[in-house]
């Protein structure tokens, strides 16, 4: 199973963007890259998925190296509202691996 | 409305009793899941359930056993409760994986206590 790692927490302002890498060195082929999100005292939430290069949908983008050994979750414009844990997830879909919680990184917004 | 429910919200027992805490989908998916977040926030799957066919289960002990009557269920039983069972339970749903964007529903989750 591909083995992710993020940074702990971020800090950033209101309207900043707000990039966050997870790395995944060992990304076997069929493996895809999902992101969620959670705010306390809820479950996560989707956000976005990708396989390689660039996925956009209406809450962020994940850019994705040709390697995919890493992949970075930009988030436009952060506001208060998006303080909250984002997990990095990496594993095959149809395998049933891509279930695999990391630590998730804490991301603080303040104004 | 369209949603992943768990009951109950919270769960406060002593150990060596026995509980269930119920899931249920109304989004039409055949896939269901059973998470346990520690204390340290750490999200690990326990159970999956595809067309009420168990298809992951992860290293539980026994004493965990997940029932699923239909597509849109899936309960946990947890029998002699100990006092490390004690964290938040989410249940989460989703398509069957593969088939499109694997993207899973995540209920409220249950705060379980065990004292």
């Amino acid at each position: 199973l591909a083995k992710t790692t993020q940074p702990i927490s971020m800090d950033s302002y209101e309207g900043q963007e707000v990039n966050i890498t997870c790395s995944h060195n060992n990304i076997a082929t069929n493996d895809y890259i999902t992101w969620y999100q959670q705010f306390p005292s809820q479950g996560p939430r989707f956000i976005i998925q990708g396989y390689k290069t660039k996925v956009t949908n209406e809450v962020a983008s994940l850019f994705i190296p040709a390697d995919r050994k890493s992949s970075t979750l930009s988030l436009p414009r952060v506001s208060l509202s998006d303080t909250a844990v984002y997990y990095c997830l990496v594993g095959d879909i149809q395998a049933g691996t891509a279930l695999i919680f990391g630590k998730g990184t804490t991301l603080s917004v303040s104004s | 409305d369209t949603a992943v429910s768990q009951t109950p919200k919270y769960l406060v027992t002593q150990m060596g009793n026995d509980k269930s805490i119920k899931c249920e989908q109304n989004l039409g998916h055949d896939t269901m899941y059973w998470y346990k977040q520690d204390s340290k926030k750490f999200l690990k799957i326990m159970f999956s359930y595809n067309n009420k066919e168990l298809i992951i289960n992860e290293t539980v002990p026994n004493r965990f056993s997940p029932k699923s009557p239909d597509k849109a269920h899936l309960n946990l039983h947890i029998n002699s409760l100990e006092l490390g069972d004690s964290a938040v339970y989410f249940c989460a749903s989703s398509h069957t994986p593969g088939l499109r964007t694997y993207e899973q529903y995540f209920g409220p989750g249950t705060r379980l206590t065990v004292t």
